[in-house]
């Protein structure tokens, strides 16, 4: 299967904990994007990357949320010091250079709940 | 603030029957992408329609953009168990890359 892989699907943590979540995009996608999902709502765009560059942040993106892609392949998400907040379902979605009309390609997704 | 309006929220029907799905702004969108979506899982990309008038079909699925490039429909016809799912409309910035997603409808169909 070579669409976009997310890891872990899920992850409990306590409150104040750091996390980072992984997500590998569709091999030779340039561009990658994390959006985040709490339940009865669609997902909410956080943040952009055009191969290792951080091109847009929400500001959804709090000062304790970092994405990294470091080598323009696989990107990482920490959440520091989680809040309860933070529990929802984290989406990473990649599209190829090129490509036109915004068409993204998603992963399953890390569900997180915060205790 | 670029916002999607999706409506009915709910639908529950049963197999066979006809429905409409809609997705509403005052914006307008470079595309329009129709995803549908499992419980636990990501959304699956359906459509993109992109051409103001524009309609794409899908075996029993029909997409059409608005003319004005601000709205959608999703019509579904003979309903069956297994397009049960979440269904999200989600609008291409004209500026910018990302996608600015509608709240979903949540379609049931019974057997």
């Amino acid at each position: 299967d070579t669409g976009v892989s997310q890891n872990p699907r899920h992850k409990i943590t306590k409150r104040g904990q750091n996390v980072t979540f992984r997500c590998d995009p569709i091999s030779e996608h340039n561009r990658l994007y994390w959006y985040r999902q709490t339940l009865g709502q669609g997902p909410e765009f956080l943040t952009y990357f055009q191969n290792e560059a951080q091109l847009e942040k929400s500001r959804l993106l709090s000062d304790r949320f970092s994405a990294e892609r470091p080598k323009g392949s696989f990107s990482t998400l920490e959440i520091q010091r989680t809040e309860q907040g933070d529990s929802a379902m984290y989406l990473c979605a990649s599209s190829p250079q090129g490509r036109p009309n915004n068409e993204q390609f998603f992963g399953p997704g890390t569900r997180l709940t915060v205790l | 603030t670029q916002l999607l309006e999706q409506s009915p929220q709910f639908l529950s029907i049963q197999e066979g029957e006809n429905l409409t799905v809609y997705c509403n702004s005052s914006s307008v969108f470079s595309s329009l992408q129709w995803y549908r979506q499992e419980p636990g899982e990501g959304p699956v990309l359906l459509v993109t329609v992109v051409t103001g008038g524009e309609v794409k079909k899908l075996k029993r699925l029909t997409f059409q953009f608005g003319d004005a490039r601000k709205d959608s429909s999703l019509h579904i016809t003979a309903a069956q168990p297994g397009d049960t799912g979440l269904y999200l409309c989600a609008g291409g910035a004209i500026y910018g890359n990302k996608l600015v997603f509608g709240a979903g409808t949540i379609l049931r169909v019974k057997s």
